[in-house]
């Protein structure tokens, strides 16, 4: 069964530290995103890469900076935390195959809670 | 730009009966592609249905389907005989078929199924 896992399901940080969240992917996927979820604004797309070393901004980059050294593995990081950094922060994979139906695999989500 | 509107925070249906969540979207592109994700109370999203702008049958999948009107820009997911398990955050999407990695959210819809 195909696997996007998120390496913590709770976080609790203090305000100014750097914070990291991975990701790993078991699919050979090329495509991986960062997403922050918060009530009635859904999901919005932080930073997404297409392939290893290579990143996009994405809706709201702003604070976050990503890594992607290895093709399953993408971060994220909080460079210095800020309280309205706190959310659900989900990571997600796609294959590159140019497929119309080629639909997001999300992990379980982080929920960050920055104090 | 693109944009998804789901209209119901919040809906209650009794077990056994059918459900309709509602999803309007903007674009002006004429190609794109719609998706509807579950998210329980776990925190994995994951998919149910996609549906193509050029499809001209509604999709369905098992008893989820796809209400899809392009003129009147709606794609509302319809669950049929509802169940316990269908209790979840449901959630839109949209994806212009030219850029493969950029997915639009709307702010999703939590169905409560009662027994």
């Amino acid at each position: 069964d195909v696997k996007v896992t998120q390496s913590s399901r709770y976080l609790v940080k203090r305000t100014g530290e750097k914070v990291f969240l991975e990701c790993v992917q078991d699919m050979d996927h090329e495509n991986m995103f960062w997403y922050r979820q918060d009530p009635g604004l859904g999901l919005r797309l932080i930073y997404f890469s297409y392939d290893v070393k290579m990143k996009e901004k994405g809706d709201i980059p702003e604070g976050y900076s990503v890594s992607r050294e290895k093709k399953e593995r993408f971060s994220l990081i909080l460079e210095s935390a800020s309280t309205n950094q706190t959310s659900m922060y989900l990571c997600a994979s796609r294959r590159s195959a140019g497929i119309a139906n080629e639909k997001l695999f999300f992990g379980s989500g982080t929920q960050l809670s920055v104090l | 730009a693109q944009k998804i509107t789901q209209t119901q925070p919040g809906m209650f249906v009794q077990e056994k009966e059918a459900v309709t969540l509602d999803c309007t979207y903007d674009t002006s592109d004429q190609s794109y592609g719609l998706f509807w994700y579950k998210q329980p109370s776990s925190g994995e999203m994951i998919f149910l249905i996609y549906q193509g702008s050029y499809d001209e049958q509604n999709a369905t999948e098992g008893r989820y389907s796809l209400n899809f009107q392009k003129a009147r820009k709606s794609a509302n997911l319809v669950i049929s005989a509802s169940q316990l398990g269908d209790s979840a955050m449901y959630f839109c999407a949209m994806r212009a078929l030219y850029n493969f990695n950029k997915f639009y959210f709307g702010s999703g819809t939590k169905l409560n199924v009662k027994p």
